[in-house]
Order: structure tokens, then sequence, then C-alpha cells
């Protein structure tokens, strides 16, 4: 079975050039989140879906970040215009079950010059 | 906000010692999962303890979640080099998970 796939693997870009990562799930996986994580600390959740629902998105910053999950399946994320502090790791995760054991991709390293 | 602290944050050992990271909070949480990432890679989940009390062993690892389901432990006896990773904890509650902060874990030969 695959697992999540998420490209591109690394991104280099200049401050306020837009940016944008794509994702798709674990087939069957209704839950979809997005977190950005700091060199050698936990992921922090951007965003969580319920199939094309955006049901928690409270710390995604909406003046530049945005997200799109079309379908219920594959997801977008974009940020534009992007800042130095961007730059970071973007994991993408699904689930079966709320709060249940999350499945990773390898993730987007976001490096903003 | 993060509501999860795991101590130490950061920890180097040589291979055959044993270490504990701790991993704590002031909230209840309704299971909590123990991650390993490694570099370039995502998170992938160890462990999932529900019970308060409930201590799970997995080979050399043990797990062991409180008994007020705040805090959570994980015990590595005789480390290997293949055990460095960042290990991360995770309180579920109703309909999220939250990551604690992380410990980076370095096994020398």
């Amino acid at each position: 079975e695959a697992g999540v796939v998420q490209s591109p693997r690394y991104k280099i870009i200049e401050k306020k050039q837009p940016v944008a990562f794509w994702c798709n799930p674990i087939s069957g996986h209704n839950t979809l989140y997005w977190y950005l994580q700091n060199l050698g600390q936990g992921p922090e959740l951007l965003i969580r879906y319920e199939n094309e629902e955006a049901v928690d998105d409270s710390q995604l910053p909406k003046d530049r970040f945005s997200a799109e999950r079309l379908k219920g399946v594959d997801s977008t994320l974009k940020i534009q215009p992007a800042e130095l502090g961007d730059s970071a790791v973007y994991l993408c995760a699904s689930s079966l079950i709320l709060a249940g054991e999350q499945f990773f991709g390898p993730g987007t390293r976001l490096t903003v010059l | 906000t993060q509501l999860l602290e795991q101590s130490p944050q950061f920890l180097s050992i040589q291979e055959g010692e044993n270490l504990t990271v701790y991993c704590n909070s002031s909230s209840v949480f309704s299971s909590l999962q123990w991650y390993r990432q490694e570099p370039g890679e995502g998170p992938v989940l160890l462990v999932t303890v529900v019970t308060g009390g409930e201590v799970k062993k997995l080979k050399r690892l043990t797990f062991q979640f409180g008994d007020a389901r705040k805090d959570s432990s994980l015990h590595i006896t005789a480390a290997q080099t293949g055990d460095t990773g960042l290990y991360l904890c995770a309180g579920a509650k109703t309909d999220k998970l939250i990551f604690g902060t992380g410990t980076r874990l370095q096994v020398f030969p």
C-alpha cells in the first residue's frame, strides 16, 4: 500500500515569491493534515480537513497561507508571498479516524532566501 | 502553544546505555502516542497507550502512561545506534493530536 506522497521534497525560493506544496494521502483516509515543523521540534498543525471541508484552520496564517482539498483527496498548501520565517519542513499526514494514528509523508523542506 | 513538554530536549549517549524521555502536560488526554522521526522522513508511530497507568513494551522500549493520563515516559534499555532520531509524544483530544516539543536522541557507537 502506498504511503502519503508529497512533492516537491525540497524547495528554495526568494522571499516574496509564491510557493505551493502537494500532498496525496493514503487511499481511504478522509482526514488530512498539514503541519509545519521547525528543526528538532514537534509538528504544529496548520489545517485539518475532513473530506473536502477544512474543519480546523485556526493556526493557519490566512493573510499569506491558503489550502485546498478538491474532491476530498489530494491537497495543496500555498504560501504567497513567502517570508524568511516560513523556512521549515511542511508535513502532510492522513488518518483513518479522528485522533487516531497519523501517517506522515516525508515532508517538503522549504528554504526562503 | 505547546501543551506537551518533553524532556530532555537533547540526549547524546553511547551504545548500551539506558535512557528515559518524559512527556508532561497539565491537560488530560484520551490516549497518548509516541512517534519516532528520522532525518528527511515523517514521524512514524511506535505505540499508543490508552489507559491510565498502562505500560507497553516494544522490545527494548517501554512506554508508560501516567495514572492521571497527563504524562508519559519512554524508556530505552541498552540503546543502539539505530535508535537515533527525534522522539515525539502526541496527546489525543476529542478530535485532534497535539504533538510534544520533541526529544532529539543521538546514540554513538
